[in-house]
C-alpha cells in the first residue's frame, strides 16, 4: 500500500496568515492526488484534486501543488470558517489511501 | 442537486451482520462508480470499497475483503454495502461517495458500532 505523510498533524495558526500543509506519498502517485476539509461532525468536503484543481465552488484562497512525491496545501489568508481537519488522498493505486490528517486550530 | 443519504447502522454484536444502503439523487447514478469509506471514532480517513457504473468492477480494502460485499442497484438509484462477520475494529461511521477517486460528493454518513 502506498503510505501518506502528512505534517504537521495539527497546526494553530491566526486569522489571515499563510497556512501550509504539507503530504508526501511513500512512492510516485503522479498528480493523483485529493486534498479534504472535514469540519466536526460532518462528512468530508472535496476542495482539491488532481493535485492542483479548485473543485468547483471552493474559494481561491485554497490551493495545491505538486507533484510525484510531494505535495504542498496552501490557504493564502486563513478565515475562521477554515478551522477544520485536511486530509489528502492519492488515488493513483488501491487502495486509495489518505493521509493522517491535520487539524487546523486558531490562535 | 446532488444527495446521497446513508442508511442501515446501528449497535450489533461481534460477528454479527448489516447492510448498509446509499440513496442517490440529483444525478445520473447508473453513470457513476461509487466508494464506501469508514471513520472510526475520532480517527483518519480508511477507503473501503469501489464499484463501478455497471458493476462489473468491484475492489475492497484488505481489512474487509472476504466479509464485505459492495452492490448496487441502478434502477433504485442505490448503493449497498453488505457486512458481515463484523468485528469491533469495523466500528466507524460509514460513508458513501460519488466516484472512484475519493469523492466529489458524500453522504452525512451513518454509525456502525460492533460491541457485545
Amino acid at each position: 500500500d502506498i503510505q501518506m505523510t502528512q505534517s504537521p498533524s495539527s497546526l494553530s495558526a491566526s486569522v489571515g496568515d499563510r497556512v501550509t500543509i504539507t503530504c508526501q506519498a511513500s512512492q510516485d502517485i503522479s498528480n493523483y492526488l485529493n486534498w479534504y476539509q472535514q469540519k466536526p461532525g460532518k462528512a468530508p468536503k472535496l476542495l482539491i484534486y488532481d493535485a492542483s484543481n479548485l473543485e468547483t465552488g471552493v474559494p481561491s484562497r485554497f490551493s495545491g501543488s505538486g507533484s510525484g512525491t510531494d505535495f504542498t496545501f496552501t490557504i493564502s489568508s486563513l478565515q475562521p470558517e477554515d478551522i477544520a481537519t485536511y486530509y489528502c488522498q492519492q488515488y493513483d493505486n488501491l487502495p486509495h489511501t489518505f493521509g493522517q490528517g491535520t487539524k487546523l486550530e486558531i490562535k | 442537486q446532488v444527495q446521497l443519504v446513508e442508511s442501515g447502522g446501528g449497535l450489533v454484536k461481534p460477528g454479527g451482520s448489516l447492510r448498509l444502503s446509499c440513496a442517490a439523487s440529483g444525478f445520473t447514478f447508473s453513470d457513476y462508480y461509487m466508494s464506501w469509506i469508514r471513520q472510526a471514532p475520532g480517527k483518519g480517513l480508511e477507503w473501503v470499497s469501489y464499484i463501478s457504473s455497471s458493476g462489473s468492477t468491484i475492489y475492497y480494502a484488505d481489512s474487509v475483503k472476504g466479509r464485505f460485499t459492495i452492490s448496487r442497484d441502478n434502477a433504485k438509484n442505490s448503493l449497498y454495502l453488505q457486512m458481515n462477520s463484523l468485528r469491533a475494529e469495523d466500528t466507524a461511521v460509514y460513508y458513501c461517495a460519488r466516484g472512484a477517486n475519493g469523492g466529489d460528493y458524500w453522504g452525512q454518513g451513518t454509525l456502525v458500532t460492533v460491541s457485545s
